[in-house]
Protein backbone atom coordinates (compact mmCIF):
# COMPACT_ATOMS: atom_id res chain seq x y z
CA UNK A 1 0.00 0.00 0.00
CA UNK A 2 1.13 3.68 -0.73
CA UNK A 3 1.84 5.37 2.49
CA UNK A 4 1.12 9.44 3.19
CA UNK A 5 3.11 11.52 5.71
CA UNK A 6 2.19 14.82 6.33
CA UNK A 7 3.70 17.36 7.93
CA UNK A 8 3.89 18.69 10.83
CA UNK A 9 1.18 17.03 12.60
CA UNK A 10 0.49 20.12 14.48
CA UNK A 11 0.70 23.71 13.35
CA UNK A 12 0.24 26.82 15.81
CA UNK A 13 -0.68 29.96 13.50
CA UNK A 14 -2.45 33.30 13.45
CA UNK A 15 -4.91 34.71 11.87
CA UNK A 16 -3.76 36.23 8.62
CA UNK A 17 -0.78 33.79 8.71
CA UNK A 18 0.28 31.83 5.54
CA UNK A 19 0.52 28.15 6.35
CA UNK A 20 1.58 25.25 4.35
CA UNK A 21 0.98 21.99 4.48
CA UNK A 22 3.08 18.74 3.31
CA UNK A 23 2.16 15.50 2.49
CA UNK A 24 4.53 12.63 1.02
CA UNK A 25 3.89 9.50 -0.78
CA UNK A 26 6.30 6.26 -0.62
CA UNK A 27 6.24 6.33 -4.26
CA UNK A 28 4.77 8.22 -7.01
CA UNK A 29 0.75 8.95 -7.37
CA UNK A 30 0.99 11.59 -10.63
CA UNK A 31 -1.61 13.98 -9.93
CA UNK A 32 -4.11 11.56 -7.62
CA UNK A 33 -4.37 13.65 -4.38
CA UNK A 34 -6.97 14.85 -2.49
CA UNK A 35 -7.21 17.72 0.34
CA UNK A 36 -10.34 17.61 3.06
CA UNK A 37 -10.96 19.46 6.13
CA UNK A 38 -12.43 18.13 9.20
CA UNK A 39 -13.93 20.34 12.08
CA UNK A 40 -14.68 18.59 15.37
CA UNK A 41 -17.74 16.06 15.22
CA UNK A 42 -18.26 16.82 11.65
CA UNK A 43 -18.06 14.99 8.11
CA UNK A 44 -14.67 15.81 6.20
CA UNK A 45 -14.95 18.54 3.61
CA UNK A 46 -13.49 18.17 0.30
CA UNK A 47 -11.14 21.34 -0.46
CA UNK A 48 -9.00 19.97 -3.63
CA UNK A 49 -8.97 17.31 -5.96
CA UNK A 50 -6.54 16.35 -8.91
CA UNK A 51 -3.47 17.82 -6.49
CA UNK A 52 -4.20 21.71 -7.43
CA UNK A 53 -8.19 21.82 -8.69
CA UNK A 54 -10.20 23.90 -6.05
CA UNK A 55 -13.66 22.39 -5.10
CA UNK A 56 -16.92 24.46 -6.03
CA UNK A 57 -17.28 26.55 -3.22
CA UNK A 58 -14.15 26.94 -1.66
CA UNK A 59 -12.38 29.71 -0.95
CA UNK A 60 -9.67 30.87 -3.43
CA UNK A 61 -6.95 31.43 -0.18
CA UNK A 62 -6.83 27.74 -0.68
CA UNK A 63 -4.72 25.93 -3.23
CA UNK A 64 -2.47 22.92 -3.92
CA UNK A 65 0.69 21.89 -5.33
CA UNK A 66 2.85 19.23 -6.70
CA UNK A 67 3.00 16.04 -8.21
CA UNK A 68 4.92 12.63 -7.75
CA UNK A 69 5.38 12.36 -4.52
CA UNK A 70 5.42 15.81 -2.80
CA UNK A 71 2.30 17.79 -2.35
CA UNK A 72 1.39 20.82 -0.65
CA UNK A 73 -2.02 22.64 0.63
CA UNK A 74 -1.39 25.92 1.21
CA UNK A 75 -3.63 28.66 2.58
CA UNK A 76 -2.66 32.48 1.79
CA UNK A 77 -4.20 34.06 4.93
CA UNK A 78 -5.67 32.11 7.44
CA UNK A 79 -9.76 32.88 8.33
CA UNK A 80 -10.63 31.72 12.20
CA UNK A 81 -13.05 28.99 10.66
CA UNK A 82 -9.93 27.43 8.63
CA UNK A 83 -8.90 26.46 12.16
CA UNK A 84 -9.38 22.41 11.94
CA UNK A 85 -7.58 19.42 10.80
CA UNK A 86 -6.28 18.58 7.53
CA UNK A 87 -6.17 15.30 5.87
CA UNK A 88 -4.53 14.26 2.06
CA UNK A 89 -5.75 11.39 0.52
CA UNK A 90 -4.00 9.60 -2.31
CA UNK A 91 -6.27 8.01 -5.17
CA UNK A 92 -3.65 6.31 -7.41
CA UNK A 93 -4.15 3.04 -6.19
CA UNK A 94 -6.50 0.71 -3.78
CA UNK A 95 -6.73 1.59 -1.28
CA UNK A 96 -7.20 5.05 -1.17
CA UNK A 97 -4.77 5.63 2.20
CA UNK A 98 -5.60 9.08 3.85
CA UNK A 99 -2.32 10.88 5.43
CA UNK A 100 -2.49 10.64 9.54
CA UNK A 101 -3.45 14.57 9.48
CA UNK A 102 -2.54 18.00 10.39
CA UNK A 103 -4.43 19.70 12.82
CA UNK A 104 -3.94 23.58 12.78
CA UNK A 105 -4.75 25.32 15.87
CA UNK A 106 -4.81 29.15 16.64
CA UNK A 107 -1.33 30.44 18.26
CA UNK B 1 -29.19 18.67 -2.94
CA UNK B 2 -27.12 15.79 -2.00
CA UNK B 3 -28.15 13.83 1.31
CA UNK B 4 -26.07 10.80 2.51
CA UNK B 5 -27.94 9.32 5.86
CA UNK B 6 -25.93 6.83 7.87
CA UNK B 7 -27.65 4.11 9.58
CA UNK B 8 -27.13 0.54 11.56
CA UNK B 9 -24.26 1.81 14.28
CA UNK B 10 -24.23 0.40 17.49
CA UNK B 11 -22.83 -1.66 20.09
CA UNK B 12 -21.91 -5.32 18.93
CA UNK B 13 -19.87 -7.93 20.71
CA UNK B 14 -16.48 -8.88 19.46
CA UNK B 15 -16.89 -11.81 16.97
CA UNK B 16 -20.25 -10.39 15.69
CA UNK B 17 -21.83 -8.88 13.02
CA UNK B 18 -23.51 -5.65 11.75
CA UNK B 19 -25.01 -4.05 8.49
CA UNK B 20 -24.66 -0.44 7.73
CA UNK B 21 -26.81 1.35 5.43
CA UNK B 22 -26.53 4.76 3.39
CA UNK B 23 -29.58 6.52 1.89
CA UNK B 24 -28.95 8.46 -0.82
CA UNK B 25 -31.24 11.29 -2.12
CA UNK B 26 -30.53 14.55 -4.50
CA UNK B 27 -28.55 12.40 -7.07
CA UNK B 28 -28.79 9.55 -9.80
CA UNK B 29 -27.74 7.22 -7.43
CA UNK B 30 -26.76 4.66 -9.53
CA UNK B 31 -24.28 6.71 -11.72
CA UNK B 32 -22.30 7.05 -9.08
CA UNK B 33 -19.25 5.28 -7.23
CA UNK B 34 -19.79 5.48 -3.58
CA UNK B 35 -17.25 4.85 -0.66
CA UNK B 36 -16.85 3.69 3.01
CA UNK B 37 -14.48 5.45 5.54
CA UNK B 38 -14.00 5.29 9.29
CA UNK B 39 -12.52 7.72 11.78
CA UNK B 40 -12.05 5.49 15.02
CA UNK B 41 -12.54 7.90 18.37
CA UNK B 42 -9.83 10.52 18.61
CA UNK B 43 -7.84 9.38 15.43
CA UNK B 44 -7.36 9.67 11.76
CA UNK B 45 -9.29 8.73 8.87
CA UNK B 46 -9.17 5.39 7.13
CA UNK B 47 -10.49 4.21 3.42
CA UNK B 48 -12.83 1.50 4.02
CA UNK B 49 -13.97 0.33 1.22
CA UNK B 50 -15.70 1.45 -2.86
CA UNK B 51 -17.83 0.35 -5.55
CA UNK B 52 -18.60 1.20 -8.67
CA UNK B 53 -22.07 2.75 -10.00
CA UNK B 54 -23.36 -0.68 -11.29
CA UNK B 55 -21.89 -2.15 -8.07
CA UNK B 56 -19.74 -4.44 -10.67
CA UNK B 57 -16.59 -3.35 -9.11
CA UNK B 58 -15.30 -3.46 -5.28
CA UNK B 59 -12.25 -2.29 -3.51
CA UNK B 60 -11.51 -3.13 0.12
CA UNK B 61 -8.58 -1.39 2.44
CA UNK B 62 -6.15 -4.51 3.66
CA UNK B 63 -7.31 -4.17 7.28
CA UNK B 64 -10.75 -5.37 5.99
CA UNK B 65 -10.36 -7.91 3.97
CA UNK B 66 -12.68 -11.24 3.69
CA UNK B 67 -14.90 -9.85 6.58
CA UNK B 68 -16.67 -6.54 5.20
CA UNK B 69 -18.74 -6.41 2.12
CA UNK B 70 -19.74 -3.49 0.57
CA UNK B 71 -23.06 -3.68 -2.06
CA UNK B 72 -25.26 -1.18 -3.17
CA UNK B 73 -29.23 -1.53 -4.02
CA UNK B 74 -29.76 1.08 -6.55
CA UNK B 75 -33.45 0.33 -7.28
CA UNK B 76 -33.29 1.55 -3.40
CA UNK B 77 -30.13 4.39 -4.10
CA UNK B 78 -29.27 2.52 -0.94
CA UNK B 79 -25.61 1.26 -0.35
CA UNK B 80 -24.56 -1.06 2.68
CA UNK B 81 -21.76 -2.41 4.47
CA UNK B 82 -22.01 -5.90 6.06
CA UNK B 83 -19.58 -6.23 8.56
CA UNK B 84 -19.15 -9.78 9.53
CA UNK B 85 -15.61 -10.82 12.49
CA UNK B 86 -15.40 -7.44 14.02
CA UNK B 87 -12.90 -7.05 16.26
CA UNK B 88 -12.26 -3.61 19.10
CA UNK B 89 -10.16 -2.28 16.48
CA UNK B 90 -13.48 -1.88 14.14
CA UNK B 91 -14.75 0.64 16.43
CA UNK B 92 -15.50 3.84 14.72
CA UNK B 93 -17.61 6.44 13.01
CA UNK B 94 -18.56 5.03 9.74
CA UNK B 95 -19.50 7.09 6.87
CA UNK B 96 -20.92 6.70 3.41
CA UNK B 97 -19.27 9.01 0.91
CA UNK B 98 -19.85 9.97 -2.54
CA UNK B 99 -17.50 10.03 -5.88
CA UNK B 100 -17.79 12.36 -8.68
CA UNK B 101 -17.95 9.35 -11.00
CA UNK B 102 -19.15 6.14 -12.05
CA UNK B 103 -15.99 4.10 -11.52
CA UNK B 104 -12.82 4.37 -9.17
CA UNK B 105 -10.04 4.43 -11.89
CA UNK B 106 -7.60 7.78 -12.47
CA UNK B 107 -8.20 9.54 -9.39
CA UNK B 108 -11.24 9.84 -9.68
CA UNK B 109 -12.28 8.38 -6.51
CA UNK B 110 -12.35 11.45 -4.49
CA UNK B 111 -15.46 11.87 -2.02
CA UNK B 112 -17.14 15.07 -2.24
CA UNK B 113 -20.11 14.69 -0.33
CA UNK B 114 -20.46 12.78 2.89
CA UNK B 115 -22.75 11.41 5.07
CA UNK B 116 -22.95 12.64 8.86
CA UNK B 117 -21.65 9.01 10.18
CA UNK B 118 -22.72 6.26 11.62
CA UNK B 119 -21.30 5.24 15.30
CA UNK B 120 -20.07 1.22 15.65
CA UNK B 121 -18.51 0.23 18.70
CA UNK B 122 -17.18 -3.17 19.35
CA UNK B 123 -17.24 -4.27 22.93
CA UNK B 124 -18.03 -6.95 25.68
Amino acid sequence: DIQLTQSPSFLSASVGDRVTITCRASQGISSYLAWYQQKPGKAPKLLIYAASTLQSGVPSRFSGSGSGTEFTLTISSLQPEDFATYYCQQLNSYSYTFGQGTKLEIK
Amino acid sequence: EVQLLESGGGLVQPGGSLRLSCAASGFTFSSYAMSWVRQAPGKGLEWVSAISGSGGSTYYADSVKGRFTISRDNSKNTLYLQMNSLRAEDTAVYYCAKAPETYCSGGSCYLHYWGQGTLVTVSS
